[in-house]
């Protein structure tokens, strides 16, 4: 596979679940970026981590607890969502512009489409 | 703080038509870069196209143009003979270059329908 891949395309989940969204980027990039797209607003930034390591953390609610194993890998786990947290959530990558060879483009997955009830 | 704002929630062209996107951002930088992004129904965000705020020459990829105004903060698409495969949401995004990773900020978004 090419590119960014997320999976599930699609989640409904319970209040009280636990569960995981995956991404996985095959471009050798080492950022990866977790959004948040609602209808009607802007894409939120979530989480950012560059070389593995979180940069970034714009004062989501602890149900959203991201890792990032490793630079191809990054998962959102989520537990105890409430129904305002249903919507498009993506992921992306993109090289360190820090680093040689680095652009800021962004590469986003298909997302993964969470409904919340 | 960096704001992005794109006006119009909606526009639609006609195929082979001429078609000219706004957005309007806020920042006190002088160094930045700016992005319009593509997002057809139900498939991936993709980058359209790409400016650099000290390059005085308008960015151009195939049938996209941009319309960089630094003065006025502008920096609307213009997207030539117009393509059923072009409807789609658009964002205008925001980088500083000053911030040590990838923060992009997006507009609301201009979805875009293409009139057969």
């Amino acid at each position: 596979e090419t590119g960014v891949t997320q999976t599930p395309r699609h989640l409904v989940m319970g209040m009280t679940n636990k569960k995981s969204l995956k991404c996985e980027q095959h471009l050798g990039h080492n950022a990866m970026y977790w959004y948040k797209q609602s209808a009607k607003k802007p894409l939120e930034l979530m989480f950012v981590y560059s070389l593995e390591e979180r940069v970034e953390n714009n004062s989501v609610p602890s149900r959203f607890s991201p890792e990032c194993p490793n630079s191809s890998h990054l998962f959102l786990h989520l537990h105890t969502l409430q129904p305002e947290d249903s919507a498009l959530y993506l992921c992306a990558s993109s090289q360190d512009p820090r680093l040689a060879g680095g652009t800021d483009t962004q590469y986003f997955g298909p997302g993964t489409r969470l409904t919340v009830l | 703080a960096q704001t992005v704002t794109q006006s119009q929630p909606e526009m639609s062209v006609q195929e082979a038509e001429t078609v000219t996107l706004s957005c309007t951002y806020d920042t006190s930088e002088s160094d930045y870069y700016l992005f319009w992004y593509k997002q057809p129904p139900s498939r991936q965000m993709i980058l359209v196209i790409r400016q650099e705020a000290y390059k005085q020459q308008n960015a151009t990829e195939n049938r996209f143009s941009v319309n960089f105004q630094k003065a006025a903060k502008s920096f609307s698409l213009k997207i030539s003979d117009s393509q059923l495969g072009d409807a789609a949401m658009y964002f205008c995004a925001y980088r500083s270059a000053e911030t040590s990773y990838d923060k992009v900020i997006f507009g609301p978004g201009t979805s875009l329908s293409v009139i057969p």
